[in-house]
């Protein structure tokens, strides 16, 4: 048990909907960082948070946004859900707000299916 | 461009057959390696992170290496309940962590 939590577990929305997937960061961690992880590939970047401010981001469009709270919770919120869109959401925490090189530890994560 | 790549994609191992998992990296400024292990629908569990070449770490049946180029994860005497997907990422300057596509592995009894 990592100590990140995310909901919710599974939900199914339909194209075009907006979603809000939620996370909960280790006791003591500020740093949030956000995957996406399709059926066979590895996780990919889609931002990360340190002390409430974007401070990295990958190849995503902005319809993928997010939001860390002063308890350093997080929120990650797709608008206009694409049928691609269908993945596992992961949310990770860590010490510091160095994106890399700092162990990150990943909560189960939020498995979105869009139809 | 930063670029991670696992081998094998898939590894079916017998209950006690040893084997390494490799993970080939590119990435400029290299500040981590680190190995997840991954169950089906589940989020990847923290194994190792190795810092410079000629680091290693063990955990049980798992030895994690690191070169310049890449890291081998072995598996000594495996079980069944080491079957999982593992995951392996480089971490480099400020860019944010790149995984590759993991390696599936399955021993059976």
């Amino acid at each position: 048990e990592t100590g990140v939590t995310q909901s919710p577990t599974h939900l199914i929305k339909t194209r075009g909907q907006q979603v809000t997937l939620r996370c909960s960061s280790q006791s003591g961690h500020n740093t949030v960082s956000w995957y996406q992880q399709a059926l066979g590939q590895g996780p990919q970047f889609i931002f990360q948070y340190y002390r409430e401010e974007e401070n990295g981001r990958g190849n995503f469009p902005p319809r993928f946004s997010g939001l860390q709270f002063p308890n350093y919770s997080s929120e990650l919120n797709v608008n206009a859900l694409e049928l691609d869109d269908s993945a596992l959401y992961l949310c990770a925490s860590s010490l510091a707000g160095q994106i890399s090189g700092n162990t990150i530890y990943f909560g189960e994560g939020s498995w979105l299916t869009v139809v | 461009e930063d670029q991670v790549t696992q081998s094998p994609e898939a590894l079916r191992l017998q209950e006690g057959e040893s084997s390494s998992l490799n993970c080939s990296y590119t990435v400029s400024g290299l500040r981590g390696l680190f190995w997840y292990r991954q169950d089906p629908g589940k989020g990847p569990e923290f194994l190792f992170t190795l810092y410079s070449a000629g680091e290693e770490k063990e955990k049980e049946r798992l030895k994690a290496t690191l070169t310049k180029k890449e890291s081998f994860l072995h598996i000594t005497a495996p079980k069944p309940e080491d079957s999982a997907t593992y995951l392996c990422a480089a971490g480099s300057g400020n860019t944010p962590l790149v995984f590759g596509k993991g390696t599936r592995l399955s021993v059976i009894a």
